[in-house]
């Protein structure tokens, strides 16, 4: 059983388009993220959700927009995609936020052409 | 304001040679420690983790850690490198009033042959 997991793995789009990542784990977790990893490997904090409600939403611009609809699933939304949001995003799920280590998902390599 | 330094970008080491990774911290209370590793492709996964439990952190794979308060520092060692630790490893910090986890910029280790 996966314990984060985030659909699709690959994503390939063009610029201006609009797309969504989906992410869900099974631990029973109350807190979920999402993180975005660039090509030099730096691990960037977007946004946090704890027991569905936001507590982190980091410098991140308004064209990203993260949806929980309950406490195991945390959505993504990238609306006009352009070529710097190349990168891969990760999903993350933590018994609670800050102290507890966090569980990651494998990643969505988001390709912008 | 918590942060994490990793000293060096990328260590290269020959097998069964002593891997050390470098990791300093700034943090005003007590922190969390954590290092995670991320194999090519895939998500993070937690080496190891300190909570003020025990100085010296034994994690997975025959990794262990040691917590130094007077230097700040939570380096990272293995005694004998194997071709399977070639991964990216991170250092992470987190602190008790807070709801994330801050993580360094990543060290790349290389395993020779």
């Amino acid at each position: 059983d996966t314990a984060v997991s985030q659909t699709p793995k690959y994503l390939v789009t063009q610029m201006g388009n609009d797309k969504s990542i989906k992410c869900e784990q099974n631990l029973g977790h109350d807190t979920m993220y999402w993180y975005k990893q660039d090509s030099k490997k730096f691990l960037k904090i977007m946004f946090s959700y704890n027991n569905k409600e936001l507590i982190i939403n980091e410098t991140v611009p308004n064209r990203f927009s993260p949806k929980s609809p309950d406490k195991a699933h945390l959505n993504l939304h990238i609306n006009s995609l352009e070529l710097g949001d190349s990168a891969v995003y990760f999903c993350a799920s933590s018994q609670a936020p800050g102290l507890y280590e966090q569980y990651f998902g494998p990643g969505t390599r988001l390709t912008v052409t | 304001a918590q942060s994490v330094t990793q000293l060096g970008s990328h260590v290269s080491v020959s097998e069964g040679a002593l891997v050390l990774l470098r990791c300093n911290y700034s943090s005003s209370v007590p922190p969390y420690l954590f290092w995670y590793v991320q194999y090519p492709n895939q998500g993070l996964q937690l080496l190891l983790k300190y909570t003020s439990a025990a100085t010296l952190v034994k994690g997975i794979n025959g990794f262990e850690a040691e917590f130094k308060k007077s230097e700040t520092s939570f380096h990272l060692t293995k005694p004998s490198a194997h071709m399977s630790d070639a991964a990216e490893y991170f250092c992470a910090v987190s602190e008790y009033s807070a709801s994330k986890i801050i993580f360094g910029s990543g060290t790349r280790l290389s395993i020779r042959p």
